[in-house]
């Protein structure tokens, strides 16, 4: 069985600063992951994913994740936060068989502030 | 113009009717699926095709329906036993191909409120 789990519900950030998500999962087997971003009342936007070919992940509006085994996670990381990175942000897992299935974190709403 | 398209986008029933939530795509994926979105909850998986005329019930299926005739299209009837449904429903489909690498993409959702 798989899971996921988004450390923190709310994460808030002065805009320039450091943005950190923080995402754990567990799986029986090799995983994949994904990060999605969504914005209000909108559908769900891949950031990036992490297939199994490098640890550290880009993804889109300078995103990026480093998969750590040893340490089960997935942490979503950015150098310098703009007022349009609010939104919220799921952490997904997923596993080959049962339909390619994904389970969702719970999310984790970021805040930008001037 | 490739993607997902929901409609409607908002939509409003009353206690005791049985709804339909439209999703279609154009890129010729095989599988496609329909979560629930709840406050605090993240998504969850009511149902899911990965071929036409087949589909799988998810972890919330009851009081729901879909049907899969057609690859583009995967409604989703919403019914009167479902005791709860007011929440943002999105649809996503993904390729088959290449095993459990490949992302889902999402729709832009449809909110439903029961009156």
């Amino acid at each position: 069985a798989q899971s996921v789990t988004q450390l923190d519900s709310h994460v808030s950030v002065s805009e320039g600063t450091p943005v950190l998500l923080r995402c754990n999962y567990s799986s029986s087997y090799s995983p994949s992951l994904f990060w999605y971003v969504q914005h209000p009342n909108k559908g769900l936007q891949l950031l990036l994913k992490y297939t199994s070919a490098a640890t550290l992940v880009k993804g889109i509006n300078g995103f990026e994740a480093e998969f750590k085994k040893s340490e089960t996670s997935f942490h979503l990381t950015k150098p310098s936060a703009h007022m349009s990175d609010a939104a919220e942000y799921f952490c997904v897992v997923s596993e080959w068989g049962g339909g390619n299935k994904l389970t969702f974190g719970t999310g984790t709403q970021l805040k930008v502030e001037l | 113009d490739g993607g997902i398209t929901q409609s409607p986008k908002y939509l409003f029933r009353k206690e005791g009717q049985n709804v339909t939530l439209s999703c279609e795509q154009n890129l010729n994926h095989d599988a496609m699926y329909w979560y629930r979105q709840d406050p605090g909850q993240g998504l969850r998986l009511i149902y899911y095709s990965q071929i036409v005329n087949d589909f799988q019930k998810g972890d919330i299926a009851e009081g729901y329906s879909v049907s899969r005739e057609k690859k583009e299209s995967f409604p989703l009837t919403v019914t009167s036993a479902q005791k709860n449904p007011t929440a943002f429903y999105l649809c996503a489909s993904q390729t088959t191909s290449s095993g459990s690498y490949n992302e889902q993409f999402f729709g832009p959702g449809t909110r439903l409120t029961v009156l």
